[in-house]
């Protein structure tokens, strides 16, 4: 299986701050990455696929990139609705797996 | 707008079944464009994904669940089901129906919001 590390485990930010969290692939992914928003008590929320491209209908503060095994993901102005937990999942091949998560509360 | 929702008993005794339907509204399970599938999360495992299935009725498994788990689809009701059988407390998570585009089977685009089950005597 393809193990997915994300970095940091948690993070703490102030509105308005410019945001990078990493994942990195145990293996090369291409750029077969989604990135995923979750809100306490919700489903998880795709933001980003295939490394780079955003998903209709996501605000464009964020981006995400990389390809082979490292990845980030940036939000670029925090803004209050974005506080929240983020994770790297690769759709290279099954099982598709998991980062742990990145927590994002605010400073 | 699509909707998913998960439903099913919220606890199970261990050895028992666990059995949970997922319902979409605002789309159709029939459309040859999506598959659909299950995942959990758990606080020790995190997001682990269980299971896909076609509106066909094709299937795959995450290996390390396979002699445990069925899925199935019921398109007259736009529903599809997940079976979980000798369930430990290992079992124990939130689970989640979600979305799976045909272009890329792997991307999860929409989720359901989860329901928690609880396995325990």
């Amino acid at each position: 299986d393809i193990q997915m590390t994300q970095s940091p485990s948690s993070l703490s930010a102030s509105v308005g701050d410019r945001v990078t969290i990493t994942c990195r692939a145990s293996q090369s992914i291409s750029t077969y990455l989604n990135w995923y928003q979750q809100k306490p008590g919700k489903g998880p929320k795709l933001l980003i696929y295939a490394a780079s491209s955003l998903q209709s209908g996501v605000p464009s503060r964020f981006s995400g990139s990389g390809s082979g095994t490292d990845f980030t993901l940036t939000i670029s102005s925090l803004q209050p609705e974005d506080f929240a937990t983020y994770y790297c999942q690769q759709s290279y091949s099954t099982p598709w797996t998991f980062g742990q998560g990145t927590k994002l509360d605010i400073k | 707008q699509l909707q998913l929702q998960e439903s099913g008993p919220g606890l199970v005794k261990p050895s028992e079944t666990l059995s949970l339907t997922c319902t979409v509204s605002g789309g159709s399970i029939s459309s040859n464009n999506y598959y659909w599938g299950w995942i959990r999360q758990s606080p020790g495992k995190g997001l682990e994904w269980i299971g896909t299935i076609y509106y066909s009725g094709s299937t795959y498994y995450n290996m390390s669940l396979k002699s445990r788990v069925t899925i199935s689809v019921d398109t007259s009701k736009n529903q599809f089901s997940l079976k979980l059988n000798s369930v430990t407390a290992a079992d124990t998570a939130v689970y989640y129906c979600a979305r799976q585009p045909l272009e890329e089977t792997g991307r999860f685009d929409y989720w359901g919001q989860g329901t928690l089950v609880t396995v325990s005597s």
